[in-house]
């Protein structure tokens, strides 16, 4: 079974600092790992993805995540947070042995205060 | 067309009654997922399709609650006799594997 555990309900960071949302996951195989957003009101919409190759993938907006095998985890980062990167943010894990299931965390509410 | 699309967009039905929602998925995606989600909350999964077929239902939250895909693209939900906590917004997406997911805008649904 494929899982994944965003263990921060909400975080929330002045603007100008670093942000960081923790996830980490359980698959059986080799992970294929995914960060979306969603602004209030709005779709889920992609961020950034790690397939293969280089841990530290880069993505939409700043935000950059490290992939970590050993401590099954992927967390996504901003050097510096923006007002407007205030939103709701979700991980997600496609096992390689099962590669059409998506799993989704539970999802954390970033603030980012003026 | 451009992204996946779904509708209605807004839908309110009485109790009891049943109600179908669509989803057409970006053209050539072999995967089709169904989630919901209640306000402000995280994604709930529901379904999921390779090609025409679903390996997994696990998530539909009863018999009251199907789905289908025909031709490997359009898709519809079917939920039955709806109830009060059918209320949410129901989003589907498709990919091609193992790439990234797209979602459409969703299907309000609000059962009164």
């Amino acid at each position: 079974a494929q899982s994944v555990a965003q263990p921060e309900d909400q975080v929330n960071v002045a603007e100008g600092n670093p942000l960081t949302v923790k996830c980490t996951y359980s698959v059986s195989g080799n992970p294929y790992l995914f960060w979306y957003v969603q602004y209030p009101n709005r779709g889920l919409q992609f961020l950034l993805k790690y397939i293969t190759g280089d841990n530290l993938v880069k993505g939409s907006y700043g935000f950059e995540a490290e992939f970590n095998k050993s401590q099954t985890s992927f967390h996504l980062k901003k050097p510096s947070a923006l007002v407007s990167d205030s939103a709701l943010y979700f991980c997600a894990v496609r096992d390689k042995t099962n590669d059409y299931k998506l799993s989704f965390g539970a999802g954390t509410t970033v603030t980012v205060r003026a | 067309g451009a992204g996946v699309s779904q509708s209605p967009s807004n839908k309110v039905t009485e109790k009891g009654k049943d109600v179908e929602l669509r989803c057409d998925p970006i053209s050539g995606h072999t995967a089709l997922y169904w989630y919901r989600q209640s306000l402000g909350q995280g994604l709930e999964f529901l379904i999921y399709f390779q090609g025409n077929s679903a390996p997994d239902k696990s998530g539909l939250p009863s018999d009251r609650f199907s789905a289908e895909r025909t031709g490997g693209s359009v898709s519809t939900l079917t939920i039955q006799r709806t109830q009060q906590e059918d209320s949410a917004v129901y989003l589907c997406a498709s990919s091609l594997v193992p790439s990234e997911a797209f979602f459409g805008q969703g299907t309000r649904l609000t059962v009164v």
